[in-house]
């Protein structure tokens, strides 16, 4: 399986543009999470979906983020306008069910965004 | 709200040492998982533990879930170069079991 793919890997762009980033889930799996990470908060959770719908979004930092889940082997997580402080890694992960269970989370290799 | 921290924040220490790190919580969890992060990846699970006082291996690794059901505790015999990276314990959140709140991580250098 090829795991978790993200794009792209690395973004950079100016404040105020819109940023896209994307995901594509393990097939099969259920679940998908979105995180941010930062040195100052370290991993936090955005937003996660079950069967494409999202569930809780209580993460979201402000309403300059949305994702969406099209269907089962995709996702994107749009920052619109873009700000400097959004910069970080974020990750996309998936998994069969949920969190506490014996299938955990699979995470892709992140997109590194920098905005100017 | 629920935290977990971990400590050490760093370790830097030299090839073939033992390595020990755990990882406190304010309130009780009935699932630990240990994960690793190496430099420009996304992090990767290592352990998962399910009882309090159980203790689980994988390969050098080692991880304890605590009695007390608040605690966990890692240890990485004989490190070598490739145990470079960031550990992180985590746990699912009390009232929905299907977030996971992660530790502050523990970063690991190992010197040849």
């Amino acid at each position: 399986d090829a795991g978790v793919i993200q794009s792209p890997r690395h973004e950079v762009t100016e404040m105020g543009q819109e940023v896209t980033l994307r995901c594509k889930p393990i097939s099969g799996h259920d679940y998908l999470f979105w995180y941010r990470q930062t040195m100052m908060r370290g991993l936090e959770l955005l937003i996660y979906f079950n069967n494409n719908v999202p569930i809780d979004d209580s993460g979201m930092p402000e309403d300059r983020f949305s994702a969406k889940m099209p269907n089962a082997s995709f996702s994107t997580l749009k920052i619109q306008p873009s700000e400097p402080r959004d910069s970080a890694v974020y990750f996309c992960a998936s998994s069969l069910n949920g969190a506490g269970r014996l299938e955990t989370q699979y995470f892709g290799p992140g997109t590194r965004l920098l905005v100017l | 709200g629920q935290q977990l921290n971990q400590s050490p924040q760093s370790m830097f220490i030299q090839e073939g040492e033992d390595v020990s790190m755990n990882c406190t919580s304010s309130s009780i969890f009935n699932t630990w998982l240990w994960y690793k992060q190496d430099p420009g990846e996304g992090p990767v699970l290592l352990i998962a533990l399910y009882k309090a006082g159980e203790l689980t291996s994988n390969g050098r690794l080692t991880a304890q879930f605590g009695i007390t059901r608040k605690d966990s505790f890692l240890n990485i015999s004989a490190s070598i170069p490739s145990d470079v990276g960031i550990y992180f314990c985590a746990g699912p959140t009390p009232h929905n079991t299907d977030k996971l709140i992660f530790g502050t991580g523990t970063r690991l250098q190992v010197f040849p």
